[in-house]
């Protein structure tokens, strides 16, 4: 149990486009998401929690307006880089928290390219 | 001062024996503690997770936790060579955040 899937699992785009990454619990429903980015040899970083059918809540330094995150649903959140640059290319990473537990489950991860 | 701390390492273990990793913390109201596994390129994976003082263990995992030193640390017995990886420390703190250290990169030997 504690599935979480993420699409797509690498991504390269030209600068200035935007990105969608999906991050889904497949067998349990999630109220809460999270969305980090890693760059290499590092930890990772939180960039913002979300929680269905609200707005995610961002963490400091983090552009909400360039990372759009929408948690539509129980099983869904996704993350949108928008006019993505070069400096935006890491490894993303979502996780989800099975509801009334305090553990987190990752996704396998976006490696992001921007050209 | 980081808020989650962990050696960089690497460590090397040989094959068979016993590795010992550490992590401290700052947040002296953090209650849940995390040890997650991360292969290189790979997303992180839970191994164990702790709330209580003292050892829990999980087969070949134990987690040692102790809140007066702020000190939460993991130990591999019988260490496989696919046991090589980075290992994450993460602590959820009063404001309900999961903060990560930076992790300890271990390597098993033949």
């Amino acid at each position: 149990g504690a599935v979480v899937s993420q699409h797509p699992s690498r991504v390269i785009c030209k600068s200035g486009t935007s990105v969608k990454i999906e991050c889904r619990s497949l067998d349990f429903q999630a109220t809460t998401m999270f969305w980090y980015r890693q760059f290499p040899k590092k930890s990772l970083m939180l960039m913002a929690t979300s929680n269905e059918g609200s707005k995610a809540t961002y963490e400091q330094g983090v552009e909400k307006d360039k990372f759009l995150i929408n948690h539509a649903s129980l099983t869904l959140s996704t993350l949108t880089v928008t006019s993505a640059h070069p400096e935006d290319s890491s490894f993303y990473i979502c996780s989800a928290r099975v509801e009334g537990g305090v553990e987190q489950y990752f996704g396998p991860g976006t490696r992001l390219t921007v050209t | 001062q980081k808020e989650v701390e962990q050696n960089s390492g690497p460590l090397s273990v040989p094959e068979g024996a016993i590795a010992s990793l550490n992590c401290t913390y700052s947040d002296r109201g953090s209650q849940s503690f995390f040890w997650y596994r991360q292969y290189s390129g790979k997303s992180p994976e839970l191994i164990m997770f702790i709330y209580s003082n003292g050892d829990k263990e999980d087969g070949r995992f134990t987690a040692q936790l102790n809140k007066a030193s702020q000190y939460v640390s993991l130990l591999i017995r019988d260490s496989q060579p696919s046991d090589s990886a980075t290992y994450l420390c993460a602590v959820k703190g009063s404001w309900g955040k999961l903060q990560f250290g930076a992790g300890t990169q271990v390597v098993v030997t033949p």
